[in-house]
């Protein structure tokens, strides 16, 4: 089956510093990337879509100059959190499409980020 | 997507069988049942999906009813590794777009 990782798998951080999480697809290209959170206790919530080469398409309620969303190559993207602060600590998670199915999503194993 | 609907929980002695339902009562023509699960501070892992037939690979079985409003997952043999949120995604395969999760079911596998 297709791969996706993600670095760091943990990162603790002081508020106002940023952080970047990255999302890579090993052995498929990736055409689209998807960017998941999700807080304690609760399901996976959208952030963002993005194309290998194009703006990302951010969720409603996501700001795009906080999480800056890169997809530079078709097996790399990666999510900045700028200007951090406590309550974005949260799991990230990013999936890849683009591998064996074609449009068919593999996870990747999320980032833990806390912010102090 | 069609809405899913799933208990919140769930237990299962180790070793038995462990049927997890789903409704999804407006589901259309041409969407098709998925089923992940995520295990505690991990991604997703896909699990399975079918259109109308019941489905069965090395993880699980799908039973999918004739009218397609419900479904369910087996896991024939649960172990403790099966502990986990189980999410019934109901979509348009291939669509290009995002996972809508719901809520899922906890699935708790006891010795």
């Amino acid at each position: 089956g297709a791969v996706v990782s993600q670095h760091p798998s943990r990162v603790i951080c002081k508020s106002g510093t940023s952080v970047k999480i990255e999302c890579r697809s090993l052995d498929f290209q990736a055409t689209t990337m998807f960017w998941y959170r999700q807080f304690p206790k609760q399901s996976l919530m959208l952030m963002a879509t993005s194309n290998e080469g194009s703006k990302a398409t951010y969720e409603q309620g996501v700001e795009k100059d906080k999480f800056l969303i890169n997809h530079a190559s078709l097996t790399l993207s990666t999510l900045t959190v700028t200007s951090a602060h406590p309550e974005d600590s949260s799991f990230y998670i990013c999936s890849a499409s683009g591998g064996p199915g074609r449009n068919e999503q593999f996870f990747g194993p999320g980032t833990r980020l806390t912010v102090l | 997507d069609a809405k899913t609907t799933q208990p919140t929980s769930m237990d299962c002695a180790e070793g038995r069988a462990a049927n997890l339902p789903c409704n999804h009562s407006t589901i259309s023509g041409n969407e098709y049942v998925y089923w992940y699960r995520q295990i505690h501070s991990q991604g997703p892992q896909y699990i399975i999906h079918g259109l109308k037939n019941n489905e069965t690979n090395e993880m699980a079985s799908l039973i999918i009813t004739e009218d397609r409003k419900s479904s369910t997952l087996i896991l024939p043999h649960a172990t403790l590794r099966d502990t986990a949120v189980y999410y019934c995604i109901v979509r348009v395969a291939d669509s290009g777009y995002a996972l809508n999760f719901g809520k899922g079911t906890s699935l708790l596998v006891t010795p």
